[in-house]
C-alpha cells in the first residue's frame, strides 16, 4: 500500500527555534500533500494544502509566514515552524494523495514540544 | 462547510464483542473514508467507499456507503486488544481535495 514518511517522529526544542518537518511520499508522486495540526483527543485541523511546484493554500487563521510550507517535488513536502513558541506545541501530521479519487495516506506524525 | 457527525463518541466494549459505528452529514459526499488512529501515530486507511450502497470488508472490518451518499457505517467483528483507537470517518470536500472528519469514535477493548 501507499506508504508517508514523516521524520523526525519528535522534536523538543527551546522557544524561539525554527523546526522544519519533513513528508516524504515513498512509493507513489503525490500531487498533493496536506499539513494537519492535532490536539489531544480531538479532530485533525487543516492547515494548509500544497500542489507540487506551486504555493501552498493556508486555511483561515493559519499564519503563513509562521508555518512555511514547501512542496519542492512530486515527493517530498516540507513544514518549518519559524521561531517556534510553547503554544506551538501539537501534534503535527502530514498526508499525501495521489492523482484522481485517491485517498489522503498520512504519515506518522511529529510530536512538537517547545520549552 | 460540510459536516460529518460520527457517533458514538466512545465505546468500551469486551474482547470478542463486535462493533458498530456511524456517521452522517447533511450533504452528499461522493467518496467514504473510513481511518483508524492509534496513540502518537498517523491515521491508517481502512476502507475506501466509491459508489452509494458498496459494502466492503478488510478482514474483520466491514463498511457500507449509504445509498443516500449521506451515511456510512463501520462494522468490528469479534473485536481484539489491538482494535484499540481512534476510527475517523472522512470524505473529500466537493469544492476540492480537502477531507471534512468526523469527530472520531474512541475505542477501548478489555481483554
Amino acid at each position: 500500500g501507499a506508504v508517508v514518511s514523516q521524520h523526525p517522529s519528535r522534536v523538543i526544542c527551546k522557544s524561539g527555534t525554527s523546526v522544519k518537518i519533513e513528508c516524504r511520499s515513498l512509493d507513489f508522486q503525490a500531487t498533493t500533500m496536506f499539513w494537519y495540526r492535532q490536539f489531544p483527543k480531538q479532530s485533525l485541523m487543516l492547515m494548509a494544502t500544497s500542489n507540487e511546484g506551486s504555493k501552498a493554500t493556508y486555511e483561515q487563521g493559519v499564519e503563513k509566514d509562521k508555518f512555511l510550507i514547501n512542496h519542492a517535488s512530486l515527493t517530498l513536502s516540507t513544514l518549518t515552524v519559524t521561531s517556534a513558541h510553547p503554544e506551538d506545541s501539537s501534534f503535527y501530521i502530514c498526508s499525501a494523495r495521489g492523482s484522481g479519487d485517491q485517498p489522503q495516506h498520512f504519515g506518522d506524525g511529529t510530536r512538537l514540544s517547545i520549552l | 462547510g460540510q459536516q460529518l457527525n460520527q457517533s458514538p463518541q466512545s465505546m468500551f466494549i469486551q474482547e470478542g464483542e463486535d462493533v458498530s459505528m456511524n456517521c452522517t452529514s447533511s450533504s452528499i459526499f461522493n467518496t467514504w473514508l473510513w481511518y483508524k488512529q492509534e496513540p502518537g501515530e498517523g491515521p491508517v486507511l481502512l476502507i475506501a467507499l466509491y459508489k452509494a450502497g458498496e459494502l466492503t470488508s478488510n478482514g474483520r472490518l466491514t463498511a457500507q456507503f449509504g445509498i443516500t451518499r449521506k451515511d456510512s457505517f463501520l462494522n468490528i467483528s469479534a473485536s481484539i486488544p489491538s482494535d484499540v483507537g481512534i476510527y475517523f470517518c472522512a470524505g473529500p470536500e466537493t469544492s476540492g481535495s480537502r477531507l471534512t472528519f468526523g469527530e472520531g469514535t474512541q475505542l477501548t477493548v478489555n481483554p
